[in-house]
């Protein structure tokens, strides 16, 4: 069972906006703002989208954004395209004794 | 640009020892840049932090993973390793290579898959 909850899965459809959430606690997501959120397609590895909570690094789409309130973080996916379709994971940091915790991954499905 | 890929025995025996390398290029495992780190993925399931280790040879490791788990540096070939021992079946998985920094898991190797098995 993994630290962060997700939804197994999510879809939308081309052009709409869907969001994922990421619940944890006040020792992780809630604690920090280091939240990071990868897609990572079939046999792939995982690709970082977004870090520190709503910051993208360079070279991904401004579709992709981030936020959190309380122990919940989200990504935001604006303007979905079918390659958008992916497994996306949460993680956090969790303090100097448990360090980064991830969440379960959800599954992206565009209509 | 770093860019990171890993090697090791696909098939390891229960009981026995888990040896991957991940080898850097394009920077540098001396450089204070990044914390090199294994993350783990069980098939079918979600990805699991295993450590990191700085340039300065301090490491940090999963509490669930510590007394059986090495992260290490070999600044001459430009590689880290990691070790896994008395591994079982629930230690099968993808094992990727990747640098954190600062805040993030910000490069990923390809990732190599690790069976074991008799």
């Amino acid at each position: 069972q993994s630290a962060l909850t997700q939804p197994r899965s999510v879809s939308g459809s081309p052009g709409q906006s869907v969001t994922i959430s990421c619940t944890g606690t006040r020792s992780d997501v809630g604690g920090y703002n280091y939240v990071s959120w990868y897609q990572q397609h079939p046999g792939k590895a995982p690709k970082l989208m977004i870090y520190d909570v709503n910051k993208r690094p360079s070279g991904v789409p401004d579709r992709f954004s981030g936020s959190k309130s309380g122990n919940t973080a989200s990504l935001t996916i604006s303007g979905l395209q079918a390659e958008d379709e992916s497994d996306y994971y949460c993680c956090s940091f969790a303090g100097s004794d448990t360090f980064w915790v991830f969440g379960g991954g959800t599954n992206l499905t565009v209509l | 640009q770093v860019q990171l890929q890993e090697s090791g025995p696909g098939l390891v025996k229960p009981s026995q020892t888990l040896s991957l390398t991940c080898s850097v290029s394009g920077g540098s495992v001396s450089s204070g840049d990044y914390y090199w780190s294994w993350i783990r993925q069980h098939p079918g399931k979600g990805l699991e932090w295993i450590g990191y280790i700085y340039s300065s040879g301090s490491t940090y490791y999963n509490p669930s993973l510590k007394s059986r788990v090495s992260i290490s540096l070999d600044t001459s070939k430009n590689q880290f390793s990691l070790e896994v021992t008395s591994v079982t079946a629930a230690d099968t998985a993808v094992y990727y290579c990747a640098t954190k920094r600062p805040n993030a898991f910000d490069i990923w190797g390809q990732g190599t898959m690790v069976t074991v098995s008799s």
